[in-house]
C-alpha cells in the first residue's frame, strides 16, 4: 500500500498565525512519530503516539505546539502563534511499534515570515 | 534519557575508498540501532539495522558494527560511490523511542 503521507508539502505563513500539518500514516502502524528537522539539523523528536496510549509530548518545545491522533489514524500537528524560529520541515514517521524500522513521510517545509 | 553522538559531523572520501562513521549511546538498555540515509531534499530512510544481540550485519557494499560493552556502533561503507553521497543519521531504540545521531554529511568526490 502508500508509505506515509504528509500534507501540505510546503506552507509559507504569516508569523503569528496558527498552523496545522497533517500525517497520513500506513495503515495498521500504530506508532506515530513527529520531528522536526532545521536546515543541516537532526532529527528533533517532539511527540510520540502509540494506539491509545497518552501520548509522549515530551519534546515539544512550547505550548505553541500540540498534536493530535485518534487511534491509529490521521494526526495533526498545530503550532499556535508561529514564530520565525518555527521554521523547519516536518516530518512524521510510522512503525508498527516496537524496535522497528520508522518510515518517514516527505515533511512539510514550513516558512514563517 | 538516552543520548546519541555521532562523529564526524561531515566526511569527504574518493570514490572507491571506505567510509566510516562512529555512534554512541549512553542507555545500556537500548536494543535496536538503525541507520538512516538522507538525501538532500528527501526523507531518511532506513539502510541498515542491528539488534543488541548481534555483533556485526552486512549488507553489499554496508556493514554495521556493535560493541554493546562500549556502548558504540559503527557504519562502513567500501567502494564508495557518488551516489552514497548523502547525511548520514545513527539512532538508538530505547523503550519505544528512537534518539538519533545529530548525522553526518559523507562527500564522494569523482
Amino acid at each position: 500500500g502508500a508509505g506515509v503521507s504528509q500534507s501540505p508539502s510546503n506552507k509559507v505563513t504569516e508569523k503569528g498565525k496558527d498552523v496545522e500539518l497533517r500525517c497520513d500514516p500506513i495503515s495498521g502502524h500504530t506508532a506515530l512519530y513527529w520531528y522536526r528537522q532545521r536546515l543541516g539539523q537532526g532529527l528533533e523528536f517532539l511527540i510520540y503516539f502509540q494506539g491509545n496510549s497518552a501520548p509522549d509530548k515530551s519534546g515539544l518545545p512550547s505550548d505553541r505546539f500540540s498534536a493530535e491522533r485518534t487511534g491509529e489514524s490521521v494526526s495533526t500537528l498545530t503550532i499556535q502563534r508561529t514564530q520565525q524560529e518555527d521554521s523547519a520541515v516536518y516530518l512524521c514517521a510510522t512503525s508498527a511499534g516496537g524496535p522497528l524500522e520508522q518510515y518517514f513521510g516527505p515533511g512539510t517545509r514550513l516558512t514563517v515570515t | 534519557g538516552e543520548n546519541v553522538e555521532q562523529h564526524p559531523s561531515t566526511l569527504s572520501v574518493q570514490e572507491g575508498d571506505s567510509a566510516v562513521i562512529k555512534c554512541t549511546y549512553s542507555d545500556s538498555a537500548s536494543n535496536y540501532f538503525p541507520w538512516y540515509k538522507q538525501e538532500l531534499g528527501k526523507r531518511p530512510q532506513l539502510i541498515i539495522d542491528i539488534r543488541s544481540n548481534v555483533g556485526e550485519k552486512k549488507d553489499q557494499r554496508i556493514a554495521v558494527t556493535l560493541n554493546k560493552t562500549a556502548k558504540h556502533f559503527s557504519l562502513h561503507i567500501t567502494e564508495t560511490q557518488p551516489e552514497d553521497s548523502a547525511v548520514y543519521f545513527c539512532a538508538a531504540h530505547n523503550d519505544y523511542k528512537l534518539s538519533f545521531g545529530a548525522g553526518t554529511t559523507v562527500t564522494v568526490r569523482a
